[in-house]
């Protein structure tokens, strides 16, 4: 059984840079019929789509987020990280992995499954 | 401001049937699939809907999806108790080159 679990620091100073990686396990993050994402969650509020990323490297992220938003890959160590930065209290949020299914004709579907989320305050 | 529309609660009482509708433009649910996550209290969203109207392994069938144009629905029958959550649809927007989600919809059950 597929499990992602999110790990990196859960408190980050204004203006520094939010690291967190994800760990899959129970399967190979270099699969074809996958890409792997990143969501957040503010604390009372709705979803937001940060990211995905293919075992390839090959990246997609929210337009809102691009000029801050780094995801990378590592397959040897079955992982994937996010890297925010310049952050503000309102990057505070849940931050979420998750697997992203693909098409046959590489189109992008669901997330499933996702991982626990890990808190992350942007504070001094 | 979310790029999909959700209202914001509903609810029902055990038994009873639920919609919750998820309205978006031509290009998101008017030209890709359709997705509903479940997110009980505490806990992540879990895939409840996928490709407008699909049901993963596991989900009973009493949730269904719709889509119909620019709109969407999630159908939920037999309500009971532990279908008390957040819902949210989501899609792929051209547009935007992003996926992009609804604001949720918080369902109590009376």
């Amino acid at each position: 059984q597929l499990q992602l679990q999110e790990s990196g620091p859960g408190l980050v100073k204004p203006s520094e840079t939010l690291s967190l990686t994800c760990t899959v396990s129970g399967g190979s993050i270099s699969s074809s019929s996958y890409y792997w994402g990143w969501i957040r969650q503010p604390p009372g509020k709705g979803l937001e789509w940060i990211g995905s990323i293919y075992y390839s490297g090959s990246t997609y992220y929210n337009p809102s987020l691009k000029s801050r938003v780094t995801i990378s890959v590592d397959t040897s160590k079955n992982q994937f990280s996010l890297k925010l930065s310049s952050v503000t209290a309102a990057d505070t949020a849940v931050y979420y992995c998750a697997r992203r299914s693909v098409d046959t004709a590489m189109v992008l579907d669901w997330f499933d499954p996702w991982g626990q989320g890990t808190l992350v305050t942007v504070s001094s | 401001q979310s790029v999909l529309t959700q209202p914001p609660s509903a609810s029902g009482t055990p038994g009873q049937r639920v919609t919750i509708s998820c309205s978006g433009s031509s290009s998101n649910i008017g030209s890709n699939y359709v997705y509903w996550y479940q997110q009980l209290p505490g806990t992540a969203p879990k895939l409840l809907i996928y490709r407008n109207n699909q049901r993963p392994s596991g989900v009973p069938d009493r949730f269904s999806g719709s889509k119909s144009g620019t709109s969407a629905s999630l159908a939920i029958s037999g309500l009971r108790s532990e279908d008390e959550a957040d819902y949210y649809c989501a899609a792929w927007d051209d547009s935007l080159s992003g996926e992009v989600f609804g604001g949720g919809t918080k369902l109590t059950v009376l």
